[in-house]
């Protein structure tokens, strides 16, 4: 089956730190660009990160700096790691692939950032 | 960075009318390079139309898109029950990739 699942989320004190995984599954991962979305409560949609097939990694100002997209082809995985976290990254986060229109997302993982 | 602004902020309609949202960019997206996504409470969201006309995989007739530059049109021809959703626009034709806000299409 094609599919993304994210895992690793859950609560976190401010100016904490997490990482958050994607698996890939049912296709050839290391051949598109997969991006990080979230959304934060009652909100929309907001892309935060990707990386291209060529490793290639781009960043939301938003969290730039504080926030790194990282890929292991081996594992078919994405990482998302998250430091100096601020109750404004509170959201559901959601892998999506395709580096122009997203056709195909994970479940969403959430990420609380509260103390 | 372009803004999509989405309207109306909700659709009150009833099971078998025609639902017509709207998108408005704030500078024209490049090639038509604009997708509509459904969500529903507790999902991810759901591609349905890509490349502002497209339809995705599975994506069934009554939803229709079009528009172009900077003005852009998601309709369902006849809504069913389960297209009772949020729709969100989002344009990939520049960096940083932007979404709308959301169209919430309820049931009258």
């Amino acid at each position: 089956e094609v599919q993304l699942v994210e895992s690793g989320g859950g609560l976190v004190q401010p100016g904490g730190s997490l990482r958050l995984s994607c698996a890939a599954s049912g296709f050839i991962f290391s051949s598109y660009t997969i991006n990080w979305v979230r959304q934060a409560p009652g909100k929309g949609l907001e892309w935060v990160s990707c990386i291209s097939s060529s490793s290639t990694t781009y960043y939301a100002d938003s969290v730039k700096g504080r926030f790194t997209i990282s890929g292991d082809n081996a594992k078919n995985s994405l990482y998302l790691h998250m430091n100096s976290l601020r109750a404004e990254d509170t959201a559901v986060y959601y892998c999506a692939r395709r580096s122009d229109y997203f056709d195909l997302w994970g479940q969403g993982i959430l990420v609380t950032v509260s103390s | 960075e372009i803004m999509l602004t989405q309207s109306p902020g909700t659709l009150s309609l009833s099971p078998g009318e025609r639902a017509t949202l709207s998108c408005r960019a704030s500078q024209s997206v490049s090639n038509s390079f604009l997708a509509w996504y459904q969500q529903k409470p507790g999902q991810a969201p759901r591609l349905l139309i890509y490349g502002a006309s497209s339809r995705a995989t599975g994506i069934p007739d009554r939803f229709s898109g079009s528009g172009s530059g900077t003005d852009f049109t998601l309709t369902i021809s006849r809504l069913e029950p389960e297209d009772f959703a949020v729709y969100y626009c989002h344009q990939y034709g520049s960096s940083p990739r932007t979404f709308g806000q959301g169209t919430k299409v309820e049931i009258k």
